[in-house]
């Protein structure tokens, strides 16, 4: 079946300007991720929505960074006025709520490059 | 918080040798504990999970144990292959279901 996705693969914007991205997890599932990976770095949490439930946004680095999750399903992550060190790799990830495995299923991330 | 610790890195091993990548966490409550792996080009991946202590997580020759008195989950390969090349992330999962990553570590073997 269908993974998770992610858009845009690649983003290049210049300082100063807002992007979205955006996450289509694996249907049914009901928990989704954010986080960011820098370059030699490992995953940084950003945000995390469960069913209903008011997410847990405790990872957001800023007030510049923003998530929201329409339906249950579609995920946008909004970063505004972008700052060069907002360069990274932004991953989301979901997981089937109440299988027991609480795997985490990973899209191919998207590549945003801040000039 | 929450925070894991693993081995840094680069590992570059020869074939076959033996690979343990060391993982410490700190954590309230019980939380669950996984491996994943990122090869080269590709997606994070699930590797292993250990949802309680003394579980051991098992998949492709790599095992890992959950270990609460330790607050370990080492991952250990017997005999490795120039296929494991990736990078490896140690995780926990807490009650609450918010997920933990270490920095990863890369592993490298050569024929």
């Amino acid at each position: 079946g269908a993974g998770v996705s992610q858009s845009p693969s690649n983003k290049v914007t210049e300082k100063g300007k807002d992007v979205e991205l955006r996450c289509d997890p694996i249907s049914g599932h009901t928990a989704l991720y954010w986080y960011r990976q820098s370059l030699g770095q490992g995953l940084e949490f950003l945000i995390y929505f469960q069913g209903n439930s008011a997410p847990d946004k405790s990872g957001l680095p800023s007030d510049r960074f923003s998530a929201e999750r329409t339906g249950g399903s579609v995920s946008t992550l909004t970063i505004q006025r972008t700052q060069q060190e907002d360069s990274a790799v932004y991953l989301c990830a979901s997981i089937l709520q109440g299988s027991g495995t609480y795997e985490q299923y990973f899209g191919p991330g998207t590549r945003l490059t801040v000039t | 918080g929450d925070s894991v610790t693993q081995m840094e890195g680069p590992v570059t091993l020869s074939e076959e040798a033996f690979l343990t990548i060391n993982c410490t966490y700190t954590a309230t409550g019980y939380p669950s504990l996984f491996w994943y792996v990122q090869y080269p080009g590709e997606g994070l991946q699930l590797l292993l999970k250990a949802t309680k202590a003394d579980d051991k997580g098992s998949n492709k020759g790599f095992e890992a144990t959950y270990r609460k008195e330790t607050t370990s989950f080492h991952l250990e390969k017997g005999s490795v292959q120039v296929s494991d090349s990736a990078v490896y992330f140690c995780a926990l999962r807490d009650n609450a279901g918010k997920s933990t990553f270490g920095d990863g570590t890369t592993l490298t073997v050569k024929p």
